[in-house]
């Protein structure tokens, strides 16, 4: 089946960094999705894209729908450390209803 | 306040002991998904509905069973468990087809 792949795998950061990670796919999507899962909790979601070009803030986070349509970024400005925890892109292959596929996610670290 | 319940938080059964895993959202969604979260294999989608009586198959449907008879339920079940369904369950539900899940809290399933 159709596969995101997140890059990076993990981050250790300073306090104050700017963090980018991006997801990409070998298909088409019509919408990527970003969240963040804290531990011990379900995934929340943070900024949902709808266009190619899209870019959408929500906070210190910024993410972009990839004008290929195979790729999205999100970048945190000014990380804090309540910002660790992973991160996932996700999208509903083939434009599907309902069905949403994630990707493996990024995990960050974030020293004080 | 907006909530999916997802009950119970924790359990350990044993091989071939039917289990029920129950799922409810209070924000009168009509989509509803089950995933599982594994290590190093991320979120996988198990099944997901589209409404009541309305249900489909996700990425790994094998060894389980939902039913929607009700728009704010959707439990699941698992008839025969085996030990490769030890796992973590998040129960999910969506207003819409692309304006992503919101999460339950977890279930952790241990089949010994």
């Amino acid at each position: 089946g159709q596969q995101l792949n997140q890059s990076p795998q993990s981050m250790f950061i300073q306090e104050g960094e700017d963090v980018s990670m991006n997801c990409t796919s070998s298909s088409i999507f019509n919408t990527w999705l970003w969240y963040k899962q804290d531990p011990g909790e379900g995934p929340v979601l943070l900024i949902a894209l709808y266009k190619a070009g899209e870019l959408t803030s929500n906070g210190r986070l910024t993410a972009q729908f990839g004008i290929t349509r195979k790729d999205s970024f999100l970048n945190i400005s000014a990380s804090i450390p309540s910002d660790v925890g992973i991160y996932f892109c996700a999208g509903p292959p083939g434009g599907s209803q309902g069905n949403l596929i994630f990707g493996k996610g990024t995990k960050l670290s974030v020293k004080p | 306040e907006a909530q999916v319940t997802q009950n119970p938080r924790y359990l350990i059964t044993v091989t071939g002991k039917k289990l029920t895993v129950t799922c409810s959202q209070n924000m009168n969604h009509e989509y509803m998904s089950w995933y599982r979260q594994d290590p190093g294999l991320g979120l996988r989608q198990i099944y997901y509905s589209m409404n009541v009586e309305v249900t489909d198959k996700g990425d790994v449907p094998e060894g389980y069973k939902v039913s929607r008879k009700e728009k704010r339920n959707f439990p699941l079940i698992l008839e025969s468990p085996s030990p490769n369904q030890t796992s973590l369950y998040f129960c999910a539900s969506s207003s819409g087809p692309w304006a992503g899940y919101t999460f339950g809290s977890g279930t952790r399933l241990t089949v010994v």
